[in-house]
């Protein structure tokens, strides 16, 4: 149980396109995801918290209108890189917590490799 | 800010030896500590999970430790194996949010 899948795991993107990436959590109901970036040899840095049917929180020097977040469902959340660029190039990494899981582990998704050319 | 530390970044050991891989945190104000896998291009594989108010987790070859007063996590491995050649990183949990260290790259050779 807790399986938290992620599309598409990689994408090649050209510079000013936008790009969405989906976070599905399988097999329970996620009223909380988040949304990790990862560079090369660097920590996972936290970039949004999104909860189901309200606005993401996101975290200090993120911006907010590059990267769209959505949380639609209990089960679906969408990250949107707006106008990509090489910068963005990264590795993204979504998570949940689940009501069956102790208070505050998180479920993690297999990642979604992004290159902007 | 919270900040976790992991000393050293890389560490290379021979098959079978017993290793303690290291995590320090600055604030002490934790929920929990969790320790992930993550192999090459891939997310991550949650190992052990340690509540605040525990000393230790155990699953297989695998023990943490959490000493909250001092501010450090140590994951045992014994007998290690080549398939266990990962990056293994920590991460302590607060405010609803994860504060991860860096990893530690480890890699067994047979």
């Amino acid at each position: 149980g807790a399986v938290v899948s992620q599309h598409p795991s990689w994408v090649i993107c050209k510079s000013g396109t936008s790009v969405k990436i989906e976070c599905r959590s399988l097999d329970f109901q996620a009223t909380t995801m988040f949304w990790y970036r990862q560079f090369p040899k660097q920590s996972l840095m936290l970039m949004a918290t999104s909860n189901e049917g309200s606005k993401a929180t996101y975290e200090q020097g993120v911006e907010k209108d590059k990267f769209l977040i959505n949380h639609a469902s209990l089960t679906l959340s969408t990250l949107t890189v707006t106008s990509a660029h090489p910068e963005d190039s990264s590795f993204y990494i979504c998570s949940a917590t689940s009501p069956r899981g102790m208070a505050y582990e998180q479920y993690f998704g297999p990642g979604t490799r992004l290159t902007v050319t | 800010k919270q900040e976790v530390t992991q000393i050293p970044a890389a560490l290379s050991v021979p098959e079978g030896e017993n290793l303690v891989l290291n995590c320090s945190f600055t604030d002490s104000a934790i929920y929990n500590l969790q320790w992930f896998r993550q192999d090459p291009g891939k997310g991550l594989t949650s190992l052990l999970l340690i509540q605040s108010s525990q000393r230790e987790q155990t699953s297989g070859r695998l023990n943490a430790s959490l000493d909250k007063s001092s501010g450090r996590s140590t994951l045992y491995i014994a007998a290690s194996q080549p398939g266990d050649s990962a990056t293994y990183l920590c991460a302590t949990g607060a405010n609803s949010k994860l504060t991860f260290g860096k990893g530690i790259t480890l890699s067994v050779r047979p």
